[in-house]
């Protein structure tokens, strides 16, 4: 099974301030029939369930603020918050669907305001 | 955009079993996946397994291989995730989600509401 280990496992930035978050997983998720990678992030707030905001690790989904950005490939993914504001206040977690239909998430990283 | 609304809360007895199901509305619903992920209180997600309705075949995360068996009705729309020798581990929410697209890997678009199942003698 690929596993993904996210990084830090919570961060405080103040209201404004950039917020950054690591994923790596066990080995390469890079999709070679598009050179795409299988890498996903989420933001779940409390009481609801996950939603997407970026897939093949750098796509936004509808609809997210452009604040959002997913970067980096093969093993090593960065989710940037580039202004972070008070609704931004979520967990946030990784997947890879590489393995897909075997799907698997990071153990998530908690962000909060400093 | 496709609805996924989910059974209400459960609870129930170690050793039993409980089955949770996942109606779908707004979309198509035979050719995309349905995951079901579920997550304990305050923990993080963790897949369980997944079908494509039209194929009727699942596959399954190898911690709840034998224990889970996710099924699907075309005719109603409907998924279903039932897990069985249930203990006080797997009290937690649980999650339907449908794939982003049809026919080409991709990651959970659309969730259900959850639905919590507590596991308690």
């Amino acid at each position: 099974d690929i596993v993904m280990t996210q990084s830090p496992d919570s961060l405080a930035v103040s209201l404004g301030e950039r917020a950054t978050i690591n994923c790596k997983s066990s080995q390469s998720v890079l999709y070679s029939s598009n050179n795409k990678n299988c890498l996903a992030w989420y933001q779940q707030k409390p009481g609801q369930p996950p939603k997407l905001l970026i897939y093949w690790a750098s796509t936004r989904e509808s609809g997210v603020p452009d604040r959002f950005s997913g970067s980096g490939s093969g093993t090593d993914f960065t989710l940037t918050i580039s202004s972070l504001q008070a609704e931004d206040v979520a967990v946030y977690y990784c997947q890879q669907y590489y393995s897909s239909p075997l799907l698997t998430f990071g153990g998530g990283t908690k962000v909060e305001i400093k | 955009q496709v609805q996924l609304v989910q059974s209400g809360a459960e609870v129930k007895k170690p050793g039993s079993s409980v089955k949770v199901s996942c109606k779908a509305s707004g979309g198509i619903f035979s050719s995309y996946g349905i995951s079901w992920v579920r997550q304990a209180p305050g923990q993080g997600l963790e897949w369980m397994g997944r079908i494509i309705p039209i194929l009727g075949l699942a596959n399954y995360a190898q911690k709840f291989q034998g224990r889970v068996t996710i099924t699907a009705d075309k005719s109603t729309t409907t998924a279903y995730m039932e897990l069985s020798s249930l203990r006080s581990e797997d009290t937690a929410v649980y999650y339907c989600a449908r794939d982003s697209y049809s026919g080409v890997v991709s990651p959970p678009r659309d969730w259900g509401q959850g639905t919590l199942v507590t596991v308690s003698s």
